[in-house]
């Protein structure tokens, strides 16, 4: 039973257009949402988050949205760049659970060509 | 500053035989995490360790699977009788505490585990 879902599994996308990554979820106890990015060979590096109160968080070229209705999230990156290539991975918090605990979906690759 | 190591980064084994896989957690950081992530597949929890305190294994998917966590710090992931659906990458992460809204956690290259 997936609770996080990304079910793009690849996206490719042209240097300095938008690069929009999804990902949903099944958990209503969710309360906090994370975006990794994980270069080959290298563990998984955090890169934004938000907490469910909120429905925007801004960083730079990254934002993040929330949609709670639709259990929804989405990673906007802006410009994108050819060192934005990698699998981004979105991850979840069960508020009913353990504070430390991350549900993880299987990650997208993006693909920023030149 | 040093991040979270992991020895070794691969790792090829027989059926049948343990395997011991290591972490060494940045300097200060209280709390461990031992996933893994099998192809095509997202990151799985399998164990914490924060301070003193006991883990918690709830992820650990079998008997054959342990950690351990030697004066709060570095970490050893042992596996026995490893199987072919143990193949996977294994990572390990650490952050500060652990605690309250979720702590960034950071995490180290992972060692590729391949069971024949």
């Amino acid at each position: 039973d997936q609770q996080v879902k990304q079910n793009s599994p690849s996206l490719s996308v042209q240097e300095g257009r938008i690069s929009i990554l999804n990902c949903d979820y099944t958990n209503s106890m969710f309360d906090y949402f994370l975006w990794y990015k994980k270069y080959p060979a290298e563990g998984p590096t955090f890169l934004i988050s938000i907490s469910s109160i909120k429905d925007k968080n801004e960083d730079g070229r990254f934002t993040v949205f929330l949609n709670k209705s639709a259990k929804h999230l989405s990673l906007h990156i802006v410009p994108s760049q050819p060192g934005d290539s990698a699998v981004y991975f979105c991850a979840a918090r069960d508020s009913g659970g353990s504070n430390y605990k991350l549900t993880f979906g299987k990650g997208t690759l993006l693909t920023v060509n030149p | 500053g040093a991040g979270v190591s992991q020895s070794p980064s691969n790792k090829v084994t027989e059926k049948g035989k343990d395997v011991e896989l290591r972490c060494d957690p940045i300097s200060g950081h209280t709390a461990l995490y031992w996933y893994r992530q099998s192809l095509g597949q997202g990151l799985e929890f399998l164990i914490y360790f924060q301070g003193n305190s006991a883990p918690d294994k709830s992820g650990l998917p079998s008997d054959r699977f342990s950690a351990e966590r030697t004066g709060g710090s570095v970490s050893t992931l042992t596996i026995q009788r490893t199987q072919q659906e143990d193949s996977a990458v294994y990572l390990c992460a650490s952050s500060y505490s652990g605690t309250g809204t979720p702590d960034t956690q950071y995490f180290g290259p992972g060692t590729r585990l391949t069971v024949l």
